[in-house]
């Protein structure tokens, strides 16, 4: 199984919600990462969990939360976002932080913030 | 800075012609060259690396080759087929990092 799933596939959420991202592997990686995506960009690295301990913060704001409650599963809790936080979100995970090379991406979440 | 770009965003290729997309990197430091494939509403996906003591790679249709002499990387896929219409992305990252580097993306669309 090569897969990482990620739910919801889209989420639509006004600005005083509180809601969750999902996403899940069974691969054995020890390594997984959140990306946001806008439109016509690449991704941008958000948050690393090696070990389920976060290694990478890439100064996100405190609205996005991360939680990785075992090596299985990442989530993104999300509490008071901006309509620019619409994005795409993506998953990925990878053996272990030393082999972020090789990346496995999840479909994503697409995410809208009215 | 550390960035990957690409010289173009958008190509449009006839079928079954070769495509050629590049990526210029910046960061001497990096050994491990990616390209990723991201279809419309997917994730990307993994199609072939290079690492910096190789200057060729070939996969199933596709060759990667690496310059590292002006920092260049590019993606050769032969035989274009309309279901290569994708969005193609090049990264960078290096031996134990904990992250990988995207570049700006490049709009391959087919012609029939």
């Amino acid at each position: 199984d090569t897969e990482v799933t990620q739910t919801p596939k889209h989420l639509v959420m006004g600005m005083t919600n509180k809601k969750s991202l999902k996403c899940e592997q069974h691969m054995g990686h020890r390594a997984m990462y959140w990306y946001k995506q806008k439109a016509k960009k690449p991704p941008e690295l958000m948050f690393v969990y090696s070990y389920e301990k976060l290694s990478i913060n890439e100064s996100v704001p405190s609205r996005f939360s991360p939680e990785c409650p075992n090596s299985s599963l990442l989530n993104l809790h999300l509490h008071a976002l901006q309509p620019e936080d619409s994005a795409l979100y993506l998953c990925a995970s990878s053996l272990d932080g030393t082999s972020s090379y090789e990346q496995y991406f999840g479909p994503g979440t697409r995410l809208t913030v009215t | 800075g550390e960035n990957v770009g690409l010289h173009l965003p958008t190509l449009s290729v006839q079928e079954g012609d070769n495509s050629i997309i590049n990526c210029a990197y910046s960061n001497s430091a990096s050994d491990y060259f990616i390209w990723y494939k991201q279809e419309s509403g997917k994730g990307p996906q993994f199609i072939i690396d290079i690492r910096s003591n190789m200057d060729k790679r070939q996969g199933q249709r596709v060759t990667v080759l690496l310059n590292k002499t002006v920092k260049h990387l590019s993606l050769q896929i032969a035989a274009t087929q309309p279901g290569d219409s994708a969005v193609y992305f090049c990264a960078e990252t290096y031996s134990s990092a904990s992250k990988i580097i995207f570049g700006s993306g490049t709009r391959l669309s087919i012609r029939p």
